[in-house]
């Protein structure tokens, strides 16, 4: 199985500045065929189900305000949230989808400061 | 935009088996290259993926769940189901369907989630 590895646990930043959370997986999740990398992001809230953020590491869900970017390729992956706001505060998963069975991150807890 | 409902009890006794169905609406279960999971997450813990099943019942289970694990599909109903037998304490969890849009691909669409708890 690749294990995903999120850091930090927790994160508590101000409101209006950036965040940063990263992951990072045990074995690569780039398709070299096709160039692509098999990663996601999601933004979970309590009593919701996940919400798609980001797919294929950088690619933003349609709905999804720009201040949410992903970067990396291969094992080490960085979600972005350029200025944070008080509806972000959440648990955010990245989520390998390269091979079965799919894995997730252990999650960050994102705090507002 | 497709929407998922899961539905089954809410309590299970351990060593009995753990039914729930999804229910998918706005879309069809068999619009080619869509796959439907299973997902939980016990509480506190990592998202766990449980499986998948494709509209022509090929299916695809996680290793540490396969002994258990049947997921069928009824396409007339448009529902997919989840049977686990043997379940135990470690089985409580809230438990997600979804879709994804490929062999390998992201989870597009959720369900609301059912939290089960298994106890006598």
């Amino acid at each position: 199985d690749i294990v995903m590895t999120q850091s930090p646990d927790f994160l508590a930043v101000s409101l209006g500045e950036r965040a940063t959370i990263n992951c990072k997986s045990s074995q690569s999740v780039l398709y070299s065929s096709n160039n692509k990398n098999y990663l996601a992001w999601y933004q979970h809230k309590p009593g919701q189900p996940p919400k798609l953020l980001i797919y294929w590491a950088s690619t933003r869900e349609s709905g999804v305000p720009d201040r949410f970017s992903g970067s990396g390729s291969g094992t080490d992956f960085t979600l972005t949230i350029s200025s944070l706001q008080a509806e972000d505060v959440a648990v955010y998963y990245c989520h390998q989808y390269y091979s079965t069975p799919y894995t997730f991150g252990q999650g960050t807890k994102l705090e507002i400061k | 935009q497709v929407q998922l409902q899961e539905s089954g009890p809410g309590l299970v006794k351990p060593s009995q088996t753990l039914s729930l169905t999804c229910t998918v609406s706005g879309g069809s279960i068999s619009s080619d290259g869509y796959y439907w999971s299973w997902i939980r997450q016990p509480a506190g813990k990592v998202l766990e993926w449980i499986g998948r099943i494709y509209a022509s019942g090929t299916t695809s289970y996680n290793p540490s769940l396969k002994s258990r694990l049947t997921i069928s599909v009824d396409t007339s109903k448009s529902q997919f189901s989840l049977m686990l037998t043997s379940v135990t304490a470690a089985d409580t969890a809230v438990y997600y369907c979804a879709r994804n849009g490929g062999t390998y691909y992201y989870f597009e669409n959720w369900g609301q989630g059912t939290l089960v708890t298994v106890s006598s």
